[in-house]
Parts: C-alpha cells; structure tokens; sequence
C-alpha cells in the first residue's frame, strides 16, 4: 500500500502565480484532510472532507479551495500566491471511526517569492 | 475554543535518560488523544493514541503515555532515551477533526 501520496515535494512559486496539490490515498477512507505545518506553530487545518462531494472548511482556509471528486483524491489549490503561504502542507486521511488516527503524507514544502 | 498546549518547545536529555513531553488539552469532552513524531524532511508518524479505557497506553518505539482526566493531560513518556528518538513531537486531540499543538523538539546528547 502506497498510503497517502503528496505531489510535488517541493515548489517555488512566484506571488500571484496559482497551483495545485495533489493528494491520494489508496486505503479506502472517506476522512481526508489539509494542514499547514508553520515553525512553533504546530499543524493549523485548512480544509477537510468527510467523503466524495463533501468538504468544509477548517481554521484556516483562506486563499486555498479544495474539491473531491472522488474517495481517493483531495487536491488544494492556491489561486493568487502569497509570501504568507510559504509553509508545508500535509494531507492526511482517516477511516470513519477517528479513533484510528490519520495517516499523513510526506507533505509538499512550498515557497512563494 | 478547542487547543493543545505543549509547554516545552526543546527538551534536551541524555542518551539512556529517562523522558517525559508535557500535553495539555482544552475540550468540551473527552477527545481521542494521540501522540505523533515527525523526523526532519518528514511526515507525521502515529506513536500512540487513547480514547476510552486504561488510562496508561502503550505505543510504538518503547513510548507509553497517561491519560489524566483531572488534569486535562496526556504527556508522553520513555524510561530510557536513543539517539534516534531526537525529532518533533506532536500532540494532538479531538474528534474527526484534530487540533495539534505546537510541538515539541527533543534534543538527545551523548
């Protein structure tokens, strides 16, 4: 099992300028989630979805959409780059029953210059 | 509002010395709580989690952890430290949605 799959790692992008983030994961769950990971600042969530066609926002979505279109994909994208969105991102999935905790992918490092 | 505190942002121990990572949690109820590493350039990994039942919980890499309702904690221990525990830790607790705490970066000396 490949687990959750971030693409790419690393990305420079100039301010303005849009992208997205691919995730996907192969185990079958409908939780699946976006954090950014700012130094002293732990993991804040972005967006969240809680299967295909659903997605709500978390603590802090500003300048990011999400969709899901299917259970194995939940891509974010940034419209208009800015410096504040220099971070890594983690996407993470989870089963139903949350007890089990998140599977994390190896996270995307993100620089906007 | 929902948080996680870690109160400590480095800790540093001896190699063979015993450690313990302090975490708190503000909730309306009793979260799931887990504890997660993260080494340099990587993703999170699930060391140990607890959401009903014995209060002492076990998990991988020889870290165990205590749920103490009282005190709204949940710290994380090992009673003798590796080189290769040297990494991030996070905290973290909540339902179908997770708040993480700050982290804390555990520094270990020869």
């Amino acid at each position: 099992n490949a687990g959750v799959t971030q693409t790419p790692k690393f990305r420079i992008l100039k301010i303005g300028q849009s992208m997205t983030l691919q995730c996907t994961q192969d185990m079958n769950h409908n939780y699946m989630y976006w954090y950014r990971q700012d130094p002293g600042m732990g993991l804040k969530l972005i967006y969240y979805s809680v299967g295909a066609g659903i997605t709500d926002k978390g603590e802090v979505p500003n300048g990011y959409n999400v969709s899901r279109s299917t259970t194995e994909d939940f891509p974010l994208r940034l419209e208009l780059a800015a410096p504040s969105q220099t971070s890594v991102y983690f996407c993470a999935s989870s089963q139903i029953q949350s007890n089990y905790g998140y599977t994390f992918g190896s996270g995307t490092r993100l620089t906007v210059v | 509002a929902q948080s996680v505190t870690q109160p400590d942002i480095h800790i540093t121990v001896s190699e063979g010395a015993s450690l313990e990572l302090r975490c708190n949690y503000s909730y309306g109820a009793t979260p799931y709580l887990f504890w997660y590493v993260q080494s340099p350039g990587q993703g999170l990994q699930l060391l140990l989690k607890y959401f009903s039942g014995d209060t002492l919980v076990q998990g991988i890499k020889g870290f165990e952890a205590e749920f103490k309702r009282s005190q709204s904690s949940f710290n994380l221990r090992k009673p003798s430290v590796h080189w290769s525990d040297a990494a991030e830790y996070f905290c973290a607790a909540g339902g179908n949605k997770l708040v993480f705490g700050a982290g804390t970066i555990l520094r270990v000396k020869s």
